[in-house]
């Protein structure tokens, strides 16, 4: 079974402050998303990385897929209130054959103001 | 543009009672998918459908039917409700495009919250 480790499973921190997540596995994904989950709502994509190695930019937020594309990780620089929710990783190991992804038991985040 | 919808958003059942949760996408997309979402476990894949016609069980597909007689439709059915499949579920979409086109990126509902008593 194909697992996704995601670290910290909560983090708390004051606005202004910088932060990582970080999603893990022991296999290799054709890609990866980063999702993010407001109560009461189903997941929006933030982004989706493909090429190992690649790092893309979105705002304040940084995301990096790993050379050997087993890892990732999302990096908020100078977090704000509205940054708060639930952040998921997933990763596509069919080749985008199926339309289904694996995912990360996700990050809770909340930044104070 | 309505995208995923799902019904009911909110439903109490009791242990033993059957139910179908309705998901319907107006995208076109091929691809559909029923996750549940428990604390601390994140989404885990019930089951899904490559196309009309064309289903398959995800990690979780115990207790679960599903049908997908049109390209909108992916209903999942609960045959006999257990208070274990108490949850939230969500139905996702997303086109047949293969990795060298980008990722399959999933689009999903806002969610179906079951309780079973």
């Amino acid at each position: 079974t194909q697992l996704l480790e995601q670290s910290p499973q909560f983090l708390s921190i004051q606005e202004g402050e910088n932060l990582t997540v970080y999603c893990n596995s022991s296999s290799v994904f054709s890609s990866l998303q980063w999702y993010r989950q407001e109560p009461g709502e189903g997941p929006v994509l933030l982004v989706t990385v493909v090429t190992g190695g690649e790092v893309k930019k979105l705002k304040r937020l940084t995301f990096q897929f790993g050379d050997a594309r087993k890892d990732s990780s999302l990096h908020i620089t100078a977090a704000q209130p509205g940054d708060t929710g639930l952040y998921l990783c997933a990763g596509d190991s069919h080749g985008g054959s199926q339309g289904n992804l694996i995912f990360g038991k996700g990050t809770k985040l909340s930044v104070k103001p | 543009n309505a995208g995923v919808t799902q019904t009911p958003k909110f439903q109490v059942l009791k242990t033993g009672q059957s139910m179908t949760l309705q998901c319907a996408q107006d995208m076109n997309h091929e691809y559909m998918s029923w996750y549940r979402q428990d604390p601390g476990m994140g989404l885990r894949l019930i089951h899904y459908s490559v196309g009309a016609g064309i289903t398959d069980q995800g990690e979780v597909p115990n207790g679960y039917n599903v049908s997908r007689s049109t390209t909108e439709d992916f209903p999942l059915r609960l045959l006999s409700a257990a208070p274990s499949q108490t949850s939230v579920y969500f139905c996702a979409s997303s086109y047949a495009r293969g990795i060298s086109s980008g990722a399959n990126v999933l689009t999903f509902g806002a969610g179906s919250r079951l309780t079973v008593l």
